[in-house]
């Protein structure tokens, strides 16, 4: 049980393009989900927070613009890197939980590269 | 904010042999401590956790043990296997695990070796 599913598991494209990346979990109801960023050999860093109809609430230094988030449904959450550049480069990974006493499970993350 | 500091950056064991990995917090408020085992391109794996009302808590060859006096946690690996081999986190919170994100520390590199 607690299965996350993130999709593309890796992308690869050109400086100015915008890059979605889904998280979905498939065998329960995500109240909350979240977007992490990881850089190699380090550790995961807080992006935003998302809760099912709600604007996501973003980490102090990180542009709301540049990363959009929607979760739409108790399932679905998606990180929108608009305009990515080759900063934007990074592991981007996500989790869900079902409460507020719940742990968060995490998805296989996405590798995106912009060339 | 939360600050967590993780301790060792890297250990290496013998195969059998235990493994400790250390962590400590700074807020005080925070509740919830999570572990995570990732393993190399993958996602972190939720492997124990642990809230501020129990000292301790195991699951087969995992355990972990909390002092919230000192604010540290550590997690314990016993009869370790080559499986094993991976990068730990340990991560804590002040919401119960499922409100906010969670601070991580900087990660622990274990080696089994054969």
């Amino acid at each position: 049980g607690a299965v996350v599913s993130q999709h593309p598991s890796r992308v690869i494209c050109k400086s100015g393009t915008s890059v979605k990346i889904e998280c979905r979990s498939l065998d329960f109801q995500a109240t909350t989900m979240f977007w992490y960023r990881q850089f190699p050999k380090q550790s995961l860093m807080l992006m935003a927070t998302s809760n099912e109809g709600s604007k996501a609430t973003y980490e102090q230094g990180v542009e709301k613009d540049k990363f959009l988030i929607n979760h739409a449904s108790l399932t679905l959450s998606t990180l929108t890197v608009t305009s990515a550049h080759p900063e934007d480069s990074s592991f981007y990974i996500c989790s869900a939980s079902s409460g507020f006493y719940q742990p968060q499970h995490f998805g296989d993350g996405t590798r995106l590269s912009i060339l | 904010g939360e600050n967590v500091e993780q301790h060792p950056s890297t250990l290496s064991v013998q195969e059998g042999d235990s493994a400790v990995i250390k962590c400590t917090y700074s807020d005080s408020a925070s509740n919830y401590f999570p572990w995570y085992k990732q393993e190399l391109g993958k996602g972190p794996q939720l492997i124990i956790d642990i809230r501020s009302n129990v000292g301790e808590k195991k699951d087969q060859r995992i355990a972990v043990t909390l002092n919230k006096t000192a604010k540290h946690f550590s997690l314990h690996i016993t009869e370790t296997q080559p499986e094993d081999s991976a990068v730990y986190f340990c991560a804590a919170s002040e919401s119960g695990g499922g409100a906010d994100g969670l601070t991580f520390g900087k990660g622990t590199h274990l080696i089994i070796q054969p």
